[in-house]
């Protein structure tokens, strides 16, 4: 069912930064505002971007996001290893009429 | 404080019916609002699938591959909403999640999840 595509994984050390992308196509993406959530093992996804780049109450400027075209991104500065997590993109699709998600990227800090 | 609790059988037999229950505690399913209270689900080892979602009037929206099969609906004396699943397969076999989301779409609140497994 995942419409948007996103890297499997990616990985980088403690303190750096990684940028996880969301592509999509005009009738989803494009045209439609993307939100980026944390999934911890084992517990429900949390809300970490919506409306492309805002942040929700206590969630720390370390996590950004930003859109272009028919593609999303969020970046992670200042990486930590509580940030080990799956990150999800997600966004409206008009050809579907149906809100969908990305395939999902692990996060892992070496 | 919003909450949302979702629960239900954790295992379905194929061909059954899979009925989960999501309860809201800290708002109204019914009061006008710019929100909609959606199913939500994750098949193991994969990505978040949106399987639909009701507004506070009753409307539903549902994921097109899955209509035929699905019905949300709302219990507004007991502040809850409710996903029926019909004719499942092991292909339905996910963790489940109720959440509250924005006309925007982004999702704020969720309920912990329910593993559904559908075996015989």
């Amino acid at each position: 069912q995942s419409v948007l595509t996103q890297p499997p994984s990616v990985s980088a050390a403690p303190g750096q930064k990684v940028t996880i992308s969301c592509s999509g196509a005009s009738s989803n993406i494009g045209n439609y505002y993307v939100s980026w959530y944390q999934q911890l093992p084992g517990t429900a996804p949390k809300l970490l971007i919506y409306d492309n780049d805002k942040r929700p109450s206590g969630i720390l400027d370390r996590f950004s996001g930003s859109k272009s075209g028919t593609s999303a991104t969020l970046d992670i500065a200042g990486l930590q290893t509580g940030d080990e997590a799956d990150y999800h993109c997600g966004t409206w699709d008009s050809s579907l009429s149906a809100h969908v998600f990305g395939t999902g990227t692990k996060v892992t800090v070496l | 404080q919003l909450q949302l609790r979702d629960s239900g059988p954790g295992l379905v037999k194929p061909s059954e019916t899979l009925s989960l229950t999501c309860a809201v505690s800290g708002a109204s399913i019914n009061s006008p609002s710019d929100f909609y209270w959606a199913w939500i689900r994750q098949p193991p080892g994969k990505g978040l699938e949106w399987i639909g979602s009701i507004y506070y009037n009753g409307n539903t929206y549902y994921y097109p591959s899955l209509k035929g099969r699905v019905t949300i609906s709302a219990d507004t004396a007991r502040n809850q909403f409710s996903l029926n699943l019909n004719s499942v397969t092991a292909a339905d076999t996910a963790v489940y999640f109720c959440a509250r989301h924005a006309t925007n779409g982004w999702c704020d609140y969720w309920g912990q999840g329910v593993l559904v497994t559908v075996s015989s």
